[in-house]
């Protein structure tokens, strides 16, 4: 059974670049059933999906975040990772990372981190 | 973009009812829909994929309707660890999700 951990600062400056790593283990990131997303929920409100990679390194943006958003896969270290650049207070959210079956549904996830971005 | 709309936003019953959450879509997205139920503090979980695909491990209590553009999502007898948030996601055309639909207690 797949288990996923976000790591990364939980505090970020207004305008600086939001990073955050999530470790898989119980599996291969390099495995092709497998694609690999960060979804985010502000405090209070819903689920929005950011973006996704599969390990030969595809990444499939969500519109309205593209051209703040860069996800990539380390193979290695069996880790993938999402930097979101020019943050505004409307960044601060709960980042969860999770596994899709296929490009189809979430099946697991991590227990999500929360940042914060505020001076 | 595929847009995702909830009804309910909030649904007051009480223990033993029965429950109906309905997801409409923007365009049709044939049975490419999942449902899940997240609780506070805690991610979501997947409930049923596939529009009516029960994942492994989920209450037979749960159920999962639908295709094209309207969707349901039934509760047969609420139970008190159902009290919680749940979201339609669709997958046809990348992923989005429904707004929520909190289940609070009568």
């Amino acid at each position: 059974q797949l288990q996923l951990q976000e790591s990364g600062p939980g505090l970020v400056k207004p305008s600086e670049t939001l990073s955050l790593t999530c470790t898989v283990s119980g599996g291969s990131i390099n495995s092709s059933s497998y694609y690999w997303g960060w979804i985010r929920q502000p405090p209070g409100k819903g689920l929005e999906w950011i973006g996704s990679i599969y390990y030969g390194g595809s990444t499939y943006y969500n519109p309205s975040l593209k051209s703040r958003v860069t996800i990539s896969v380390d193979t290695s270290k069996n880790q993938f990772s999402l930097k979101l650049s020019s943050v505004t207070a409307a960044d601060t959210a709960v980042y969860y990372c999770a596994s899709h079956y296929n490009q189809y549904y979430f099946d697991y996830w991590g227990q999500g981190t929360l940042v914060t971005v505020s001076s | 973009d595929i847009q995702m709309t909830q009804s309910p936003s909030t649904l007051s019953a009480s223990v033993g009812d029965r429950v109906t959450i309905t997801c409409r879509a923007s365009q049709s997205i044939n049975t490419w829909l999942a449902w899940y139920q997240q609780k506070p503090g805690k991610a979501p979980k997947l409930l049923i994929y596939k529009a009516s695909s029960l994942e492994s491990g989920v209450p037979s209590r749960f159920s999962g309707s639908g295709s094209g553009t309207e969707f349901t999502l039934t509760i047969s007898s609420l139970q008190p660890d159902d009290f919680a948030t749940y979201y339609c996601q669709q997958y046809k055309s990348y992923w989005t999700f429904g707004q929520g639909t909190k289940v609070e207690i009568k």
